[in-house]
């Protein structure tokens, strides 16, 4: 168990629809990531946050969006489904404040199907 | 902009033999890596991790990665692989003042009996 807690675990819509995940970090830990895992394009760095702020911004589609709350959860939208949309979206922890450590801890991820 | 490169997308090997994964990065800076590992239906969870220090870093479970600075790589490697070790293996860069982290396309390494 890394502590990072994803929900929901499967998720199943159509086309055009919107969805919110939802991600829990480890306790103690300030930044978070979200990754999307498709057989095609491989772990695609979406977007970071840390204690709130936007960090770091990877191949985020503008449909799609995200924050983190002040206890530190944090949620991604996807809007305006599209069959290729379908993935595993990961999210991972990091205790930003410790360098030293720096390893990432994954959620068991949300897999998203969209028909 | 840094970036990963794991050249090999799958590695068949016997069970018992040697095997090497390849990872290159490409950084100005110095940087964190690691070796992630996923097996079916799980999540990533970490393999081994270079930080500073000694240039040969070993996990638990038999696995060892040597970074080379002149070479920009940090390859895995284990002598003797079991059934187990069938998963997909991910290279990973951190660097910069907000720790971006930058995966490889991973590698997916099929252990035959």
């Amino acid at each position: 168990d890394s502590g990072v807690t994803q929900t929901p675990k499967h998720l199943i819509t159509a086309t055009g629809q919107r969805v919110t995940l939802r991600c829990s970090p480890r306790s103690g830990d300030l930044s978070v990531y979200w990754y999307q895992q498709s057989l095609d394009q491989g772990l695609q760095f979406l977007i970071q946050y840390y204690n709130g702020e936007e960090r770091a911004k990877g191949n985020i589609l503008e449909r799609f969006s995200a924050q983190q709350f002040p206890d530190l959860h944090s949620e991604l939208n996807l809007s305006s489904l599209e069959l290729g949309d379908s993935a595993l979206y990961f999210c991972a922890s990091s205790d930003f404040g410790r360098p030293k450590t720096g390893e990432l801890f994954f959620g068991e991820g949300s897999r998203l199907t969209v028909l | 902009a840094q970036s990963v490169t794991q050249l090999d997308s799958q590695v068949p090997v016997f069970e018992e033999a040697p095997v090497e994964l390849r990872c290159n990065y490409s950084s100005s800076v110095s940087v964190y890596l690691f070796w992630y590992v996923q097996y079916p239906n799980q999540g990533l969870q970490l393999l081994l991790k270079y930080l500073s220090g000694s240039t040969l870093v070993e996990s638990i479970n038999g696995f060892e990665a040597e970074f080379n600075k002149s070479q920009t790589s940090f390859h895995l490697r284990k002598p003797s692989v079991h059934i187990s070790d069938t998963a997909e293996y991910f290279c990973a860069v951190k660097q910069g003042r907000y720790q971006k982290v930058t995966f490889g396309t991973g590698t997916k390494l099929q252990v035959i009996p």
